[in-house]
């Protein structure tokens, strides 16, 4: 069956140290996305790639980076620099045209802990 | 810019009880409109979805009509169960091909 996996569906990381959070999808989508979603705030983007080798940044990418060189894959690495990484962390991925009302298919999330 | 603004919660509801989470939206040109749901611990799944005006979306006893004049595209359910316990989302593509705009999400709590 097609989908989008997440891994690992947990993770706890000291502070100081980078981590990079997998997402892979065999749905031969162009299109995927990181989201954040904290308690209260709903979903932010964090990054998004619409093709390989491109990525544009969301609304809160600071202190995060990404890459995409294969189709299937876009890994999201927390770095750092981010100050408050402790969230719940969901990849998605779509066909070219969300707007055509085929939405978007989600991965069950990386729930990260700073310690 | 886009944004999607929708009733605060939680909602508390008694099984079989009628269920309205309301959701209006600001976007320029004409948006694609989306109810996702989320249940405990896992990923988003498409609810529904809109893509004109005065279409209605449906799914599940979920229903939500894209409402142009009002900017609104509220869900609705006739009788909920228990198992509709989640965290529901509003969503919107604006014009172009942009990311998905979420509202904060409302969380729904049905009691037997």
């Amino acid at each position: 069956d097609g989908g989008i996996t997440q891994s690992p569906k947990y993770l706890f990381r000291k502070e100081g140290q980078n981590v990079t959070l997998s997402c892979e999808q065999n749905l031969n989508h162009d299109a995927m996305y990181w989201y954040r979603q904290d308690p209260g705030q709903g979903l932010r983007l964090i990054y998004y790639s619409q093709i390989v080798n491109d990525f544009q940044k969301g609304d809160i990418a600071e202190g995060y980076s990404v890459s995409r060189e294969k189709k299937e894959s876009f890994p999201l690495t927390v770095t750092s620099a981010q100050k408050n990484p402790t969230a719940f962390y969901l990849c998605a991925s779509s066909m070219s045209g969300a707007r055509e009302g085929y939405g978007y298919t989600f991965g069950s999330g990386t729930r990260l802990t700073v310690v | 810019g886009n944004s999607v603004t929708q009733m605060e919660g939680p909602v508390t509801l008694s099984e079989e009880a009628f269920l309205t989470i309301n959701c209006t939206y600001t976007a320029t040109g004409y948006p694609s409109l989306f109810w996702y749901v989320q249940y405990p611990g896992e990923g988003l799944q498409l609810l529904l979805k809109a893509t004109k005006a005065d279409d209605k979306g449906s799914n599940k006893g979920f229903e939500a009509t894209y409402r142009k004049e009002t900017t609104s595209f509220h869900l609705e359910k006739g009788s909920v169960q228990v198992s509709d316990s989640a965290v529901y989302f509003c969503a919107l593509v604006p014009s172009g091909n942009t990311p998905l705009v979420f509202g904060k999400g409302t969380r729904l709590s049905v009691i037997a």
